[in-house]
This record gives C-alpha cells, structure tokens and sequence, in this order.
C-alpha cells in the first residue's frame, strides 16, 4: 500500500538531546513537509521540500533541522536548542503540481523526560 | 504572516442536524482551500476543497467560500456522532497549506 510512514510513534527525549523522527513515503510525491501541532492548536510548518538535496525553512525553524538526501525520505532533527519539543510531530507529502492535496502520516508524540 | 481564523468552539449539534463552521482570512490572494477533519490523537485527514466561489457538495458536506467577504464555510448535514473531531481549515500559500487551529465539534445523540 502506498503512503506516509513516520516511526516512532512515541519518542522522548531527555534534557540537551538531539533525537530524529523519521518520515518516509513512497507515493512518489516530490514535496514533503514537517508540521508541529501542540494540543488545541492548529498546524504549524517547520520545513518543507520540494525536491531532494533542497529544503526552506517554515514559519518555526528554529532549533530543528532536516536533510532530503532521497525522494522518499525526509528525516526531521529536533535539537537541544529547541527549548520546548513536546508537541506531536507530522510528516505529509504531496506532488508539487496540486501540492495544497496534502497526505498526512500518522504522527509522532515526541515529550521530554 | 496571513492569517486562519476559526472558532475553536465546541460546537455541540444534536444528531441529525446541520452542523455549520467558519473560517475567515486575513488576504484577498487565496485561491485555495481545504477542510481537514482530526479524531484526537490522529492526523489529518482531507475532506474538501474548493477553489471558487460558491458551494461545492461532497455527500453530507458543503464548502462554501466567498473571496469578496474573506470566509470560507463548512457544513455538515445530518450529522452523526461518529462527526465529533476537530475540523481544521487551510490555505494553500504557494509552497504549502497555513492551518487555522481549529473547530471542534461534538455531535450528540
């Protein structure tokens, strides 16, 4: 079955760690995007792609990090520099023409220890 | 940054009645828009979009935009229980969707 496959489902992370969530798909959608939702809050964009070994900051950036090495893969880095990780974490992809059609993994529920 | 806004509610229907959900914006730009429904502790999932003025019917569900006044509308007809999520409007921005935070609804039996 095609789709978005974000692991792990739950993470923590403990006080001046670094921790990587991953995202893969295999839709063969050239952009893809991290969100960061906290409880009662709508979706905030923290990077995005729209083609491999390329990526933009969104509108909170600061203190994570992302790489696009392959089409399928869009690993997000939350650093110790990010002050306050604890939010749920999501992946969507989506072909750049009709790129607003988003495909949402599953989510990861990242919390600090 | 342009801004989503909703209502965050709750907003409680009794079974069977037309639940109705607003989103305005803050630019006359927008071209594209989008309702999202959200179980708690899932992700998103696409239920509408619409691209011009007017309404667009999808089975028991209108999206009504109106670029003229900046909203954008949502309604659901005789809704169920199995309807109580939180539904979140977005705006495509040319490189990816700006989301409201959301309106959540609770259908009553």
């Amino acid at each position: 079955d095609g789709g978005i496959t974000q692991s792990p489902k739950y993470l923590f992370r403990k006080e001046g760690q670094n921790v990587t969530l991953s995202c893969e798909q295999n839709l063969n959608h050239d952009a893809m995007y991290w969100y960061r939702q906290d409880p009662g809050q709508g979706l905030r964009l923290i990077y995005y792609s729209q083609i491999v070994n390329d990526f933009q900051k969104g509108d909170i950036a600061e203190g994570y990090s992302v790489s696009r090495e392959k089409k399928e893969s869009f690993p997000l880095t939350v650093t110790s520099a990010q002050k306050n990780p604890t939010a749920f974490y999501l992946c969507a992809s989506s072909m750049v023409q009709g790129g607003e059609k988003l495909f949402f993994g599953s989510g990861t529920q990242l919390s600090v220890l | 940054q342009k801004e989503v806004e909703q209502n965050s509610g709750p907003l409680s229907v009794p079974e069977g009645a037309i639940a109705s959900l607003n989103c305005t914006y803050s630019d006359r730009v927008s071209q594209s828009f989008f309702w999202y429904r959200q179980y708690s502790g899932k992700s998103p999932e696409l239920i509408m979009s619409i691209y011009s003025n007017g309404d667009k019917e999808d089975g028991r569900f209108t999206a009504q935009l109106n670029k003229a006044s900046q909203y954008v509308s949502l309604l659901i007809r005789d809704s169920q229980p199995s309807d109580s999520a939180t539904y979140l409007c977005a705006r495509y921005e040319g490189y990816a969707l700006n989301f409201g935070k959301g309106t959540s609804l609770l259908v009553t039996p």
